[in-house]
């Protein structure tokens, strides 16, 4: 079965300090893995989308990568602004629905100043 | 870029009422639209597929006579939640997805709160 799992649950960090986000999945065949940021009370905002093993994409204080079976999301240097919760999802290669996405748990993101 | 609204943003009502939520892609024409649901501290569980002219793919578990969607137009497609009971009450979102677009990439609403008394 398909299946998206990410830690930690939550992460506080003071601003400045560096961490990475993991986002573990399970599929038959990977069409394309994402990542989103969602704010309290808001819908999720697009980030990122990783095709491939190897592939790494930026913007701004955060770096998103890819290998054969998990995703990191790397924040550089974070700022307040960056907290909220952030969503990794993967699209499987189709069976019968071509676009769904398979979303994880999330991480809750809180930075201090 | 594109955006996708979604009307009402919050909405209170009895037990055994119905309700409708509006999903609109603003700037661009949807292929497909999705509707989600978010109980709080936990992630989106997708509940159907809406394909513009088709009937709706609901996911499994999902009530088809509970959850009504019509997805009439290239931009607009309607989640009907009948006869709501408190059960119902989440966070409803849509997303949308670009026609033309190779890899089909999903955009958000900013959601509906459903309140059920």
């Amino acid at each position: 079965e398909d299946q998206v799992t990410q830690s930690p649950e939550a992460l506080r960090l003071q601003e400045g300090e560096s961490s990475s986000l993991n986002c573990s999945y399970t599929v038959s065949g990977l069409r394309g893995l994402f990542w989103y940021r969602q704010d309290p009370g808001k819908g999720p905002e697009f980030l990122f989308t990783l095709y491939s093993a190897g592939e790494e994409k930026e913007k701004e204080r955060l770096k998103a990568t890819l290998t054969k079976k998990e995703s990191f999301l790397h924040i550089t240097a974070p700022k307040p602004e960056d907290s909220a919760t952030y969503l990794c999802a993967v699209q499987p290669i189709p069976f019968y629905n071509t676009d769904k996405l398979i979303f994880g748990t999330g991480t809750r993101l809180q930075v201090f100043p | 870029g594109a955006v996708v609204s979604q009307h009402p943003s919050r909405v209170i009502c009895k037990s055994g009422t119905s309700v409708k939520i509006e999903c609109r892609s603003l700037d661009f024409q949807a292929t497909t639209m999705f509707w989600y649901r978010q109980f709080p501290k936990q992630s989106l569980m997708l509940m159907a597929t809406s394909n513009e002219g088709s009937k709706a793919t609901y996911e499994q578990g999902v009530e088809k006579d509970k959850f009504l969607i019509n997805h009439a137009s290239l931009t607009l497609s309607t989640l009907t939640v009948t006869s709501a009971h408190p059960e119902d009450s989440s966070f409803y979102i849509c997303s949308a997805i670009q026609r033309g677009l190779a890899y089909n990439e999903q955009f958000f609403g900013p959601g509906t709160r459903l309140t059920v008394l």
